[in-house]
């Protein structure tokens, strides 16, 4: 049972290279987020997918997009990186209304 | 808007010592508090608080919730240095399970 896994653990992109980060949970849960952190801030949703077939917008989702592939896969994509996306980037899943799980994060630097 | 704030910010502890952690928040539809620890890597659960009053305990954690006054507590007591994380809180109140996350305390316990 390995929870929630996420790929790459690590990445180092250029300005306007375009790059998706997988993620994928084994807990059969409903809920599925992304959320990035930077220095001092916390963890801030970018998109979420409360279901299956269903994705919305968290609090910072300008310049990504999801796609929720299956109940078990939710992966996040950057179309043009920004240096201001130099992040670190975590998914989480969750049985809808309990905690949520977090997997290992991806460490992003946009150059 | 929805908003979860919590201090002191970073806090300096000696082995021993008993800390208390705060949280408060400002939300139109409450749901839930929870409490994580965050170790270098992903944030790991430690409690979810639904009622005013009601202790939650686990080992030397331990928190409680207080929805008139919209805040929660953690406290830690006996600190040891393993107790050193950043300790994130977070409120969910909308019916996507979706959770709004607080800056984080940065805890350190010195031997």
């Amino acid at each position: 049972n390995a929870g929630v896994t996420q790929t790459p653990k690590f990445q180092v992109l250029k300005t306007g290279q375009s790059m998706t980060l997988q993620c994928a949970q084994d807990m059969n849960h409903n809920s599925m987020y992304w959320y990035r952190q930077d220095p001092g801030m916390g963890l801030r949703l970018i998109y979420y997918s409360a279901s299956e077939g269903t994705t919305d917008k968290g609090e910072v989702p300008n310049g990504y997009n999801v796609s929720r592939l299956n109940k078990r896969e939710f992966s996040l994509r950057l179309e043009s990186a920004a240096p201001s996306q130099t992040s670190v980037y975590f998914c989480a899943s969750s049985a809808t209304f309990y905690e949520q799980y977090f997997g290992p994060g991806t460490r992003l630097t946009v150059t | 808007e929805d908003k979860v704030v919590q201090s002191p910010l970073s806090l300096v502890v000696h082995e021993g010592d008993t800390v208390t952690l705060n949280c408060s928040y400002e939300v139109t539809n409450f749901r839930s508090l929870l409490w994580y620890k965050q170790e270098k890597k992903a944030p790991t659960f430690l409690f979810m608080l639904t009622s005013s009053g009601i202790e939650k305990k686990s080992g030397r954690l331990s928190s409680i919730l207080d929805k008139k006054e919209l805040f929660s507590i953690l406290n830690i007591t006996a600190t040891q240095t393993g107790d050193s994380a950043v300790y994130l809180c977070a409120e969910g109140s909308s019916n996507t399970g979706k959770l709004i996350f607080g800056q984080g305390t940065t805890l350190q316990v010195k031997p």
